[in-house]
């Protein structure tokens, strides 16, 4: 499927546990973004990268690793997830940066992450 | 530090007019975008405007003042549809792609 698209969809799971959420777009933009949203909050980043192999850190990183050994995958880590880490998660692609790609970011369906 | 403020809620019946308002204090400005995201559903694009003056798509326009960092969307012929929650993000940084940073959202009720 073209696009971008994330995995799960939904997932529930418990204090402490590793979870990895992914995310694969096929346009192969160079830049990529994880959000979380939460009410009252709109979209914070917390990681982006910009090619692969190259990632910092947004508004909100701690507690959440990422990697991205290919242009087209972008996975979220929560190390040890906390109940404060229940949100719903948006991955995002934009084009190279300069011209449209500057400003126009393409965002997956999210994932809805619920730590009990 | 930077900061985008827009109102949290407005409220308007189909066929009028709404404005919805986007101030920014933000340590760079590259350019103002506008994103609509329907409940359950994800971001989506509607605008941009990197320089002043409005800008129009179809039934939706987008105007920005950069001296007075301030700027607007404006949603013409309401429909029932247009009942979603509408981001303002800046472009605060240059040479580093994409890097927005979101307002907190306006949710946009249009009723009968």
């Amino acid at each position: 499927d073209a696009g971008i698209t994330q995995s799960p969809r939904y997932k529930i799971t418990e204090t402490g546990r590793q979870v990895t959420l992914m995310c694969h777009q096929t346009w192969s933009h160079s830049y990529m973004f994880w959000y979380r949203q939460d009410l009252g909050h709109g979209l914070r980043l917390i990681y982006y990268s910009a090619a692969a192999d190259i990632t910092d850190k947004g508004e909100v990183p701690d507690g959440y690793v990422v990697s991205r050994s290919k242009t087209e995958n972008f996975p979220l880590t929560l190390e040890s997830a906390t109940r404060s880490q229940t949100s719903v998660y948006f991955c995002a692609s934009s084009d190279t940066g300069t011209g449209r790609g500057a400003y126009e970011q393409y965002f997956g369906p999210g994932t809805r992450l619920t730590v009990t | 530090g930077q900061s985008l403020e827009q109102p949290s809620e407005v409220t308007a019946v189909e066929g009028a007019i709404v404005q919805i308002n986007c101030t920014y204090q933000t340590s760079g400005f590259y350019g103002l975008s506008w994103y609509q995201q329907h409940d359950g559903g994800a971001p989506t694009f509607l605008s941009y405007n990197g320089l002043d003056g409005l800008e129009e798509t179809g039934r939706f326009s987008s105007f920005l003042s950069r001296s007075d960092s301030y700027g607007y969307l404006l949603l013409q012929e309401l429909q029932m549809k247009d009942s979603a929650s509408y981001f303002c993000a800046v472009r605060a940084f240059y040479n580093q792609g994409g890097k927005l940073i979101f307002g907190q959202g306006t949710e946009l009720s249009v009723k009968p």
